[in-house]
């Protein structure tokens, strides 16, 4: 298996609601990345986990709480989320930290 | 600081012919890079990379060349076929932490 699996494909929420992002790899991977990206933007860095602990914040606002159970999983939840909060939420996985980092297909986020 | 841009935003070339992709960095610690493609609708896809103790790396049908002295990365893309159509991103890995930074994007368009 040499995927990262991102579910759901699709979410529309309330900026009242709580929801949250999963994501999954069974390729062994120590490392694991929750990125958000803009329509014509490149992917910006929210949070990098090492290990199951999280080695990266970005300066995320607390209204996105990352979670990682265990090795293969890696959640992403959400609270009280704004428009401007739209956007495809990528999560990936590599190796180690300095090692190709492998992207899933990512979770389309409308926040109305 | 931290940066890492493309010189082009968009790239048209006729079916067959060589693209070349170019990327710029600033960070001298960065001592790995990757170069992404991304379809519409999906998530970042590896295509190869190159760590800083090496000048050019080749794959099938695509080389990628790097210049350490003016902080340059570039990507070729031999025989563009029109599935090579999609927007490519150089990323700079700063081994420290894990941060893997994108460029802004190049949208390659090949035309029949």
């Amino acid at each position: 298996d040499t995927e990262v699996t991102q579910t759901p494909k699709h979410l529309v929420m309330g900026m009242t609601n709580k929801k949250s992002l999963k994501c999954e790899q069974h390729m062994g991977h120590r490392a694991m990345y929750w990125y958000k990206q803009k329509a014509k933007k490149p992917p910006e860095l929210m949070f990098v986990y090492s290990y199951e602990k999280l080695s990266i914040n970005e300066s995320v606002p607390s209204r996105f709480s990352p979670e990682c159970p265990n090795s293969s999983l890696l959640n992403l939840h959400l609270h009280a989320l704004q428009p401007e909060d739209s956007a495809l939420y990528l999560c990936a996985s590599s190796q180690d930290l300095g090692a190709p980092a492998f992207f899933g297909q990512g979770t389309r986020l409308t926040v109305v | 600081g931290e940066s890492v841009g493309l010189h082009l935003p968009t790239l048209s070339v006729q079916e067959g012919d060589n693209s070349i992709i170019n990327c710029a960095y600033s960070n001298s610690a960065s001592d790995y890079f990757i170069w992404y493609k991304q379809e519409s609708g999906k998530g970042p896809q590896f295509i190869i990379d190159i760590r800083s103790n090496m000048d050019k790396r080749q794959g099938q049908r695509v080389t990628v060349l790097l210049n350490k002295t003016v902080k340059h990365l570039s990507l070729q893309i031999a025989a563009t076929q029109p599935g090579d159509s999609a927007v490519y991103f150089c990323a700079e890995n700063i081994h420290q932490g894990g941060k893997l930074i994108f460029g802004q994007g190049t949208e390659l368009s090949v035309k029949p």
